[in-house]
């Protein structure tokens, strides 16, 4: 079994100021991590993903994440929030089994104030 | 650039009725997925498609719901009678290789269906 804990539901910071979305995830075999990004009436779109190389993970827009297999975490960060920035992410898990079923978290609102 | 399209885009609909949603994913890809995501939750996983086959409905309500994709490409997913609990969205996602590739293939998702029932 997998799961997907997002700790904060809502995140609000100031533009131009880091941003810090953490993710905690449990799964009984070695594990793909995505974070996906939804803004208002927009398809979710997919920020970044680890898939068992590097832990420092590169993505879209200036975030990144690291994968930490001793905490089980995946956390989002980006050092200085945009306006665009505003809108909900998922932090998602797969493993190599189950069709490589995917398990969402329940999201955290990211609110970026000029 | 390829997309994901749905329609309809919003739907209302008295409970009891029947309801439709199609889906077209992004060409070529095998992998399609409807989703359920309910205000303030992360999207569910309905079922998962490999070309035609099913290889996940576990969390379809399948005394109601009902979906296929006939010839590998395009999907409909069914909802049938409608309960007021089955207002949300409903995502299609798509994406290339196998179903048991490692889940390691990015998920490109469509605009969504937002469904209300009355």
């Amino acid at each position: 079994a997998q799961s997907v804990t997002q700790l904060d539901s809502h995140v609000s910071v100031s533009e131009g100021t880091p941003v810090l979305l953490r993710c905690n995830y449990s799964s009984s075999y070695s594990p793909s991590l995505f974070w996906y990004v939804q803004h208002p009436n927009k398809g979710l779109q997919l920020l970044l993903k680890y898939t068992s190389a590097a832990t420092l993970v590169k993505g879209i827009n200036g975030f990144e994440a690291e994968f930490k297999k001793s905490e089980t975490s995946f956390h989002l960060t980006k050092p200085s929030a945009h306006m665009s920035d505003a809108a909900e992410y998922f932090c998602v898990v797969s493993v190599p089994t189950n069709a490589g079923k995917s398990t969402f978290g329940d999201g955290t609102t990211l609110t970026v104030k000029p | 650039e390829a997309e994901v399209a749905q329609s309809p885009r919003y739907k209302i609909t008295e409970k009891s009725q029947a309801v439709a949603f199609w889906c077209d994913p992004i060409s070529g890809h095998a992998t399609l997925y409807w989703y359920r995501q309910i205000l303030g939750q992360g999207p569910e996983l309905l079922v998962q498609f490999q070309d035609e086959s099913v290889v996940d409905d576990s969390q379809l309500p399948k005394d109601r719901f009902s979906a296929e994709r006939l010839k590998g490409v395009d999907s409909t997913l069914k909802i049938q009678p409608a309960e007021l609990g089955d207002s949300a969205m409903y995502l299609c996602a798509s994406s290339s290789g196998l179903a048991g590739g490692g889940g390691y293939n990015e998920q490109f998702f469509g605009p969504g269906t937002r469904l209300t029932v009355l």
